[in-house]
């Protein structure tokens, strides 16, 4: 079954420390992967997708993925977090078994909630 | 660009209501949309997806009674959920693309049913 885990409900960081937010996913094919921001009480902003190229992927923020394949995993990071960089994110992947037209359903994680302390 | 504009933004309404939530995209046609329900603090649980001219295709377990959509326009998608009880209390979210990726969300609509 296609699926994604985010294995971190939380991630703490201190503000201007490197972070991480963990991805592993399991799809048939080739994966889409898709990563987005969500602040309180808002729908989702789009950060940064990997359909093929380069394993390193940059986005929206400053925050950049690492597609690695062996690993099955597309962690987000970001050098230096800032506290404004606090909210929800997901990882999400395609559903390659799924066709609407020219869209796709993803399928989703269930998101890190990340804490930038000052 | 691929702006979706999602209302109201916030209801609270009495048990047995019928709610209505728009979803429209504003500068780009979508023939396909799609319709979530996000718990507190839990991940995004895909409803349906909205098909323009068509009848919508609904996730399993989602009453299509209940949770009526038309989508009667290439920019407008509709959510009804139909004589709301206390426990259809959540936030729901649209989304839709111009291509096939990415997704491109509402800021969603809080759903409160005393």
């Amino acid at each position: 079954a296609q699926s994604v885990a985010q294995p971190e409900d939380q991630v703490n960081v201190a503000e201007g420390n490197p972070l991480t937010v963990k991805c592993t996913y399991s799809v048939s094919g080739n994966p889409y992967l898709f990563w987005y921001v969500q602040y309180p009480n808002r729908g989702l902003q789009f950060l940064l997708k990997y359909i093929t190229g380069d394993n390193l992927v940059k986005g929206s923020y400053g925050f950049e993925a690492e597609f690695n394949k062996s690993q099955t995993s597309f962690h987000l990071k970001k050098p230096s977090a800032l506290v404004s960089d606090s909210a929800l994110y997901f990882c999400a992947v395609r559903d390659p078994t799924y066709n609407a037209g020219n869209n796709r359903k993803l399928i989703w994680g269930l998101g890190t909630s990340l804490a930038v302390n000052p | 660009g691929a702006v979706v504009s999602q209302h109201p933004s916030w209801v609270i309404c009495k048990s047995g209501t019928s709610v209505k939530i728009e979803c429209r995209s504003l500068d780009f046609q979508a023939t396909t949309m799609f319709w979530y329900r996000q718990f507190p603090k839990q991940s995004l649980m895909l409803m349906a997806t909205s098909n323009e001219g068509s009848k919508a295709t609904y996730e399993q377990g989602v009453e299509k009674d209940k949770f009526l959509i038309n989508h009667a326009s290439l920019t407008l998608s509709t959510l009804t959920v139909t004589s709301a009880h206390p426990e259809d209390s959540s936030f729901y979210i649209c989304s839709a693309s111009p291509g096939p990726q990415p997704q491109h969300f509402g800021d969603g609509t809080r759903l409160s049913i005393l």
